[in-house]
């Protein structure tokens, strides 16, 4: 079956850099994004990787390795208003996006 | 402001009864999506249309049908609301409906089945 793993919760402070990591197993592999869902919000996309490295866009990055079926989100800088769940997805060969559950953030000051 | 509508916002329903979700985008996008989203679970594909006129079946389809009349609409209906559909719904589109097309959420609706 296909698999997307993030961990439930994490905490950080207010300033500092968190690491938020996925991996998957899928049939086939065509791209890796994520997403930021404030509660109560719609997601909104935030990253898109589909080779592998390191992608930069201000204060996130995204990171992938498709051949250890992983990623990770890092989020530098943090502020209160990053306090959020951050989801991962996979496009599989057939192009269908499979979701992870996705990670709650506490931001705390 | 360019976007995903979803109505209503939120709904409790008795068990049994139809109800139609609605979804109207305005950024020309030729597919659309429908999600439902449970705690603990990832986003999971009801239907979707990848452009007006078609439509498919996803991961969850049973008891939800979907009509796509035109670009911009793409309504979800219960036809016989059951407890385990209580749920948060999304609608999405995209530019595409294949590849890694960045999707466009709207806001949701909540949706109580009791």
């Amino acid at each position: 079956g296909q698999n997307i793993d993030q961990p439930t919760e994490m905490t950080a402070t207010e300033g500092a850099i968190v690491q938020i990591n996925c991996t998957y197993q899928t049939s086939g592999f065509n791209g890796l994004f994520w997403y930021q869902q404030h509660a109560g919000e719609a997601p909104t996309f935030l990253s898109y990787n589909v080779l592998d490295g390191l992608e930069e866009k201000g204060r996130f990055s995204s990171f992938l390795s498709r051949s250890k079926g992983y990623s990770y989100l890092l989020l530098k800088e943090l502020q209160m208003k990053d306090s959020a769940s951050y989801l991962c997805a996979v496009l599989d060969s057939n192009y269908q996006l499979i979701w992870g559950a996705g990670t709650k953030l506490i931001i705390k000051p | 402001i360019a976007g995903i509508t979803q109505a209503p916002t939120s709904q409790i329903l008795a068990a049994g009864r139809r109800m139609t979700l609605r979804c109207t985008q305005d950024m020309r996008h030729n597919a659309m999506y429908w999600y439902r989203q449970d705690l603990g679970l990832g986003l999971r594909l009801i239907h979707y249309s990848n452009t007006a006129g078609t439509t498919g079946k996803g991961e969850v389809p049973d008891g939800y049908s979907v009509s796509r009349a035109n670009t911009d609409d793409f309504p979800l209906t219960l036809a016989s609301a059951v407890p385990s559909q209580t749920s948060v719904y999304f609608c999405a589109s995209s530019d595409q409906g294949r590849g890694a097309n960045v999707l466009t959420f709207g806001a949701g609706s909540r949706l109580t089945v009791l």
